[in-house]
């Protein structure tokens, strides 16, 4: 079955810095997207991509959608300690897989103040 | 409510009990998941109602696990005879349209298998 390589498992920064995490699949992905997810809250929408190359912005974060479709990558700038939590890249095809959600094993974010 | 809201937020059953999980999705919209997410784990895909064509099941780990859904409303996903490996957080998602990407998700349901 399809399975998405989210790397780094875990990240600790300095507040002000720059993040970077990335994912990569064995198959190709219609759309990208990135959720964070909070302790005890369900996942919450950051960005969506729907077509290769494409590179887009929501505030300090940047992801883009990679030019072969198997690869998606989350930059966050200047980070703040609001920004901990865990990051999960998620993947949609078509086909037999249409609606469903393909996960990512996350990235756990620790910022120090 | 705003968002998808999901009930009870925790459950401890003892083995071998069912258990019912309830969703309500946002309203008016149309396709609604359920998901399961293991301590550590990202979220694994169980099942998906697309309005009123027939749902994908294909990712139900057991004949232990079903789910259903009224119309465009609640569902409830109902997991029998429960073992300790159901324990999991099982958290739900709506979209607007049907097969749509862009999910909104509850807070989910800690169910605690002893």
């Amino acid at each position: 079955g399809q399975q998405l390589n989210q790397s780094p498992q875990s990240m600790f920064i300095q507040e002000g810095e720059d993040v970077s995490m990335n994912c990569t699949s064995s198959s190709i992905f219609n759309t990208w997207l990135w959720y964070k997810q909070d302790p005890g809250e369900g996942p919450v929408l950051l960005i969506a991509l729907y077509k290769a190359g494409e590179l887009t912005s929501n505030g300090r974060l940047t992801a883009q959608f990679g030019i072969t479709r198997k690869d998606s990558f989350l930059n966050i700038s200047a980070s703040i300690p609001s920004d901990v939590g865990i990051y999960f890249c998620a993947g949609q095809s078509s086909g037999t897989s249409y609606g469903k959600l393909t996960f990512g094993q996350g990235t756990i974010l620790t910022v120090h103040p | 409510g705003a968002g998808v809201s999901q009930s009870p937020s925790n459950k401890v059953t003892e083995k071998g009990k069912d258990v019912e999980l309830r969703c309500d999705p946002i309203s008016g919209h149309t396709a609604l998941y359920w998901y399961r997410q293991r301590l550590g784990q990202g979220l694994e895909f169980l099942i998906y109602f697309q309005g009123n064509s027939a749902p994908d099941k294909s990712g139900l780990p057991s004949d232990r696990f079903s789910a259903e859904r009224t119309g465009e409303s609640v569902s409830t996903l109902t997991i029998q005879r429960t073992q300790q490996e159901d324990s999991a957080v099982y958290l739900c998602a709506s979209s607007l349209l049907a097969g749509g990407s862009e999910q909104y998700f509850g807070p989910g349901t800690r169910l605690t298998v002893t």
